[in-house]
């Protein structure tokens, strides 16, 4: 079946434009997470959403990140006003429960360059 | 807070060499243990996981147990092949007080396999 898409597959801006991201994940996938790998920090976490809960928003490193998931499917990341310490690659992961014990299935992610 | 070490790359090895990759964890809760690899070009995916103490995951002939009296989830593999060029990232997921799921991962090893 399908895997996790994530568009656009690269995004080039300039510094203080805004960005929106998305990602589709596995259909029937409760849980959707979103990661950011970079050279300096790593992988690093940024947000999670199960269900109708109210998400997990501890990973966003400033207030110019937010993001949202609508109908409980399709997830949207924006960063406001880019600084070139967002370049990096933007990681979604899909699981059934988001249980911990659960395999977490990631896209191919949006490489974000900020000029 | 917890937290995943493993061990510095790169490792280069020959082909039919002996692998092993260390990875130890700090954890408050019950973790999870997964190791995902990142082969060039491609997405992250699942190499293995082990949910609990002393199990053991494998596939495409790597290893992992779980060593809670240690701490550690080092990855194995008997005869390395050139195809298994990549970065390789150990993570947990701990249940704690919030079964979320979200993974913390470590540094990643890049390893090189030269024919």
């Amino acid at each position: 079946g399908a895997g996790v898409s994530q568009s656009p597959s690269n995004k080039v801006t300039e510094k203080g434009k805004d960005v929106e991201l998305r990602c589709d994940p596995i259909s029937g996938h409760t849980a959707l997470y979103w990661y950011r790998q970079s050279l300096g920090q790593g992988l690093e976490f940024l947000i999670y959403f199960q269900g109708n809960s109210a998400p997990d928003k501890s990973g966003l490193p400033s207030d110019r990140f937010s993001a949202e998931r609508t109908g409980g499917s399709v997830s949207t990341l924006t960063i406001q006003r880019t600084q070139q310490e967002d370049s990096a690659v933007y990681l979604c992961a899909s699981s059934w429960l988001g249980q911990a014990t659960d395999t977490q299935y990631f896209g191919p992610g949006t490489r974000l360059t900020v000029l | 807070g917890d937290s995943v070490t493993q061990m510095e790359g790169p490792v280069t090895l020959s082909e039919e060499a002996f692998l092993t990759i260390n990875c130890t964890y700090t954890a408050t809760g019950y973790p999870s243990l997964f190791w995902y690899v990142q082969y060039p070009g491609e997405g992250l995916q699942l190499l293995l996981k082990a949910t609990k103490a002393d199990d053991k995951g494998s596939n495409k002939g790597f290893e992992a147990t779980y060593r809670k009296e240690t701490t550690s989830f080092h990855l194995e593999k008997g005869s390395v092949q050139v195809s298994d060029s990549a970065v390789y990232f150990c993570a947990l997921s701990d249940e704690g007080s919030s079964n979320t799921g979200k993974l913390i991962f470590g540094q990643g090893t890049t390893l090189q396999v030269k024919p």
